[in-house]
């Protein structure tokens, strides 16, 4: 079965700051992707960031890049120059080609002050 | 403008009534997806379709029930066989294929007393 884990509950930044908030999977498929979403306090997920089992390049959208190391088994976010608006709860989800649903984490609260 | 749109966002209801959550999506995806988030916990997958008429049960689906008569639309009933209804549910829809990302609604939050 798929598993992610994300083992910061809560994370603190100061804005401009760089933050990385972590994610690890299990999975015994070979293809699967990888994703990342922003849950705001109201509520809606937003995506930010996919990255795919084969890609060999670390997946980068504007200020996040996913540090991906398929041998660890990890797929990190990175938010570079943090921002105010950043304050969000983060969760790390992976989907398999077998399947379409995705697997989630329990996710990471972000905190940026000012 | 293309979405997802959920309705209403909060919802109260008595224990032991039926509940039907409104789900519906004009991004002419083929895939649907209901999960339901409790706090400090991550999204848990409740049914989901892949295709008009056709839907399967996701990790969390007794108690609750769906249909897909149309693409766009894709509700949930919460019954009353289901023991803990109050949380935040999530719809979401996306193109089917791994790859590709699920669009999310704005949840709607309901309510059993």
């Amino acid at each position: 079965a798929q598993k992610i884990t994300q083992t910061q509950p809560g994370m603190f930044v100061q804005e401009k700051e760089a933050v990385t908030l972590d994610c690890t999977y299990d999975t015994s498929d070979q293809s699967y992707g990888l994703f990342w979403y922003k849950q705001p306090s109201s509520g809606e997920m937003i995506f930010l960031i996919y990255q795919g089992s084969y890609d060999e390049q670390n997946a980068t959208e504007g200020r996040y890049s996913l540090n991906f190391q398929k041998a660890r088994k990890s797929a990190n976010l990175v938010i570079s120059a943090s921002q105010l608006g950043d304050s969000a709860m983060y969760f790390c989800a992976m989907r398999d080609t077998g399947f379409q649903k995705l697997v989630f984490g329990t996710g990471t609260r972000l905190l940026v002050s000012p | 403008d293309g979405g997802i749109t959920q309705s209403p966002k909060y919802l109260f209801r008595k224990e032991g009534q039926n509940v039907t959550l409104s789900c519906e999506q004009n991004l002419n995806h083929d895939a649907m997806y209901w999960y339901r988030q409790d706090p400090g916990q991550g999204l848990r997958l409740i049914y989901y379709s892949q295709i008009v008429n056709d839907f399967q049960k996701g990790d969390i689906a007794e108690g609750y029930s769906v249909s897909r008569e149309k693409k766009e639309s894709f509700p949930l009933t919460v019954t009353s066989a289901q023991k803990n209804p109050t949380a935040f549910y999530l719809c979401a829809s996306s193109i089917k294929g791994a790859s590709y990302e699920q669009y999310f609604g704005p949840g709607t939050r309901l309510t059993v007393t």
